[in-house]
């Protein structure tokens, strides 16, 4: 079993739809939990990043983390066609000095 | 613009052979990291350097070897070049040990022919 799964997508949703992402894990040590965006030919980019179990807002954004049931979400609402990229989850380790595990991402592609 | 530099963006090269990566971190960051992005494999870590030492260590081949000097920069050098190591190959870097928040560069595109 792999430590972080992800459905690799793509998922289509129009324009202005909320777009729901999720990974579940299974290495309890994971204990910071993160969101990158990854234009295509591009670096990831650090959307959102949070320790805690609950929900996180920034903008159109909000990231879930369920520490019981090892699963984390991120929601985008209000979708634009910008916001077409593979979206990664990311994991760290309390233990690790630098080592952050990613999911294979989720290419969304949002249509006019 | 992520403030990490990575050159070259492009490179080709033939089995065997062997190559240099650069990375130049955002200035003031004491961490680089070094990923590796393929198809069938994600996006892995390689190593981490902190501040001119190595700091955290993945699934790098014996082929690569990385450092870090003292202006901070770092490179990777990947030998013996298979095709199978054709991937992007990404540096990181952050202020701290704690790789919680890093910043990506665009890449180094790297086909082994």
């Amino acid at each position: 079993q792999k430590e972080v799964e992800q459905d690799p997508g793509p998922l289509s949703v129009p324009e202005g739809a909320i777009v729901s992402l999720n990974c579940t894990y299974s290495n309890s040590a994971f204990q910071y939990f993160m969101w990158y965006r990854q234009y295509s030919r591009k670096g990831p980019e650090l959307l959102m990043y949070t320790y805690s179990s609950g929900n996180k807002e920034d903008g159109r954004f909000t990231a879930q983390v369920d520490k019981s049931s090892k699963y984390i979400s991120l929601f985008i609402r209000d979708s634009q066609p910008s916001d077409s990229a593979t979206y990664l989850c990311a994991f760290r380790p309390t233990d690790s000095w630098g080592k952050l595990q990613f999911g294979a991402g989720t290419q969304v592609v949002v249509t006019p | 613009d992520s403030g990490v530099t990575q050159t070259p963006k492009h490179l080709i090269t033939a089995t065997g052979q062997r190559v240099t990566l650069r990375c130049s971190p955002r200035s003031g960051d004491l961490s680089v990291y070094w990923y590796q992005q393929s198809l069938d494999q994600g996006l892995q870590f390689l190593i981490q350097y902190y501040n001119g030492e190595e700091r955290a260590k993945g699934n790098i081949l014996e082929r690569f070897s990385a450092q870090q000097f003292p202006d901070l920069h770092s490179e990777l050098n990947l030998s013996s070049l298979e095709l199978g190591d054709s991937a992007l190959y990404f540096c990181a870097s952050s202020p701290r040990t704690m790789n919680t928040e890093a910043f990506f560069g665009q890449g180094t595109r790297l086909t082994v022919v």
